[in-house]
């Protein structure tokens, strides 16, 4: 299994709304990524973890709040949101461990509207 | 036909041509570079990476060339298909602390004319 998964494909929520972005690979990869990504411009890291453990917070909103269950599920729960949270939110993976190279897998994304 | 700098222009080609889709990397110290195809609703997906020890790699109609002197990246695609249609993105990465960030170039619009 090659694949990195992400539900739900489409999220449309109210400011007050609380809900969660689900992602999940079987690949054996011990790092795993929240990226944001709005239209026509390249993805924004929000979050890393390595072995389940957070290691990168690039000062994200604490209205978003990453949580890595095991190894190979990866959510971002989400309350509060502004309208301009609206974007495509990818999950990656990727090998990890010191010194490998971090060919990072993508999911589909979810496509979040803020209301 | 060719692309080149960091902003999102659109590269138009005709099927059966090659591409040249062009990226300016910032960090002398980056020495792991990627390239992803993003099509439309879709999440990016690998097409070929390099090390900094390497200056040229090929991969199924793929070639990537590394130019460390003038820090440019450079994709080239042979024959270009319909299905190659899609916005290409260029990331570098600095393995210096074991930093896992990529850092993304803006990316370029590749359209292929039947």
């Amino acid at each position: 299994d090659t694949e990195v998964t992400q539900t739900p494909k489409h999220l449309v929520m109210g400011m007050t709304n609380k809900k969660s972005l689900k992602c999940e690979q079987h690949m054996g990869h011990r790092a795993m990524y929240w990226y944001k990504q709005k239209a026509k411009k390249p993805p924004e890291l929000m979050f890393v973890y390595s072995y389940e453990k957070l290691s990168i917070n690039e000062s994200v909103p604490s209205r978003f709040s990453p949580e890595c269950p095991n190894s190979s599920l990866l959510n971002l729960h989400l309350h509060a949101l502004q309208p301009e949270d609206s974007a495509l939110y990818l999950c990656a993976s990727s090998q990890g461990g010191s010194g490998r190279e971090d060919e990072q897998f993508f999911g589909p994304g979810t496509r979040l509207t803020v209301l | 036909g060719e692309s080149v700098g960091l902003h999102l222009p659109t590269l138009s080609v005709q099927e059966g041509d090659n591409s040249i889709i062009n990226c300016a990397y910032s960090n002398s110290a980056s020495d792991y570079f990627i390239w992803y195809k993003q099509e439309s609703g879709k999440g990016p997906q690998f097409i070929i990476d390099i090390r900094s020890n390497m200056d040229k790699r090929q991969g199924q109609r793929v070639t990537v060339l590394l130019n460390k002197t003038v820090k440019h990246l450079s994709l080239q695609i042979a024959a270009t298909q319909p299905g190659d249609s899609a916005v290409y993105f260029c990331a570098e990465k600095s393995n210096a602390g074991n930093n896992r960030k990529l850092i993304w170039g803006l990316g370029t619009s590749l359209a292929v004319n039947p």
